[in-house]
């Protein structure tokens, strides 16, 4: 079977830094994206990473590990908008759909 | 707004009636999605068109019946539903159905099934 790995929930306080960790396995591989969900909206894109390495998009990081079926979301200087369900998803084939991980739901406390 | 419309955004149905799940999209994009979302659980991939035609149902009851009529309208007919199909149902659109640029997604149609 396909399945992505992350933790259910995480907290942490207002202008601290987060790692939301997926780990998946999969047939094939080609791009690990994560999208963010507030409740009761739509998920947004967030980042996509396809090669090995860190992608920075201002407060938001995404890391990829192909070799460690493995990447995180690094969110820096954390706000109370932040709080949110993160998603990760991997592309198992070219061309193919998006397979989801159960989501992070993230606590930012004042 | 995420430029995916998905109407209406609540919805409540008895298990003998029939409803359908409208979603819109001007974005130009040629492949659209129906998933589920139940709570605790990954999004659940329904069905997949690109290009107006089916190009995946991922072993989905026949009680729920997509249509695309072209490339911007998606349409998900109910019939005799359950009590367990009460999810969130979310519709998103890509450029193609291997697009690396992410989805849009709508924000839902809550669904509870009495």
């Amino acid at each position: 079977g396909q399945s992505l790995e992350q933790p259910s929930e995480v907290t942490a306080v207002e202008g601290a830094i987060v790692q939301i960790n997926c780990t998946y396995q999969t047939s094939g591989f080609y791009g690990l994206s994560w999208y963010q969900q507030h409740d009761g909206g739509a998920p947004t894109f967030l980042s996509y990473n396809a090669l090995d390495g860190l992608e920075e998009t201002g407060r938001f990081s995404s890391f990829l590990s192909r070799s460690d079926s493995y990447g995180y979301l690094l969110l820096q200087e954390l706000q109370m908008k932040d709080s949110a369900s993160y998603f990760c998803a991997v592309r198992a084939n070219q061309g193919g759909k998006l397979i989801f991980g159960q989501g992070t739901e993230l606590s930012v406390k004042p | 707004e995420t430029g995916v419309t998905q109407t209406p955004r609540h919805l409540v149905m008895g298990m003998t009636n029939k409803k359908s799940l409208k979603c819109e999209q001007h974005l130009g994009h040629n492949a659209m999605y129906w998933y589920k979302q139940s709570a605790k659980k990954p999004l659940e991939l329904m069905f997949v068109y690109n290009f107006k035609e089916q190009t995946e149902n991922n072993s989905v009851p026949s009680r729920f019946s997509p249509e695309c009529p072209n490339s911007s309208h998606l349409f998900l007919h109910l019939h005799t539903l359950q009590p367990e199909d009460s999810a969130l149902y979310l519709c998103a659109s890509s450029q193609d159905e291997g697009s690396d640029y992410g989805y849009t997604f709508g924000s839902g149609t809550r669904l509870t099934v009495v």
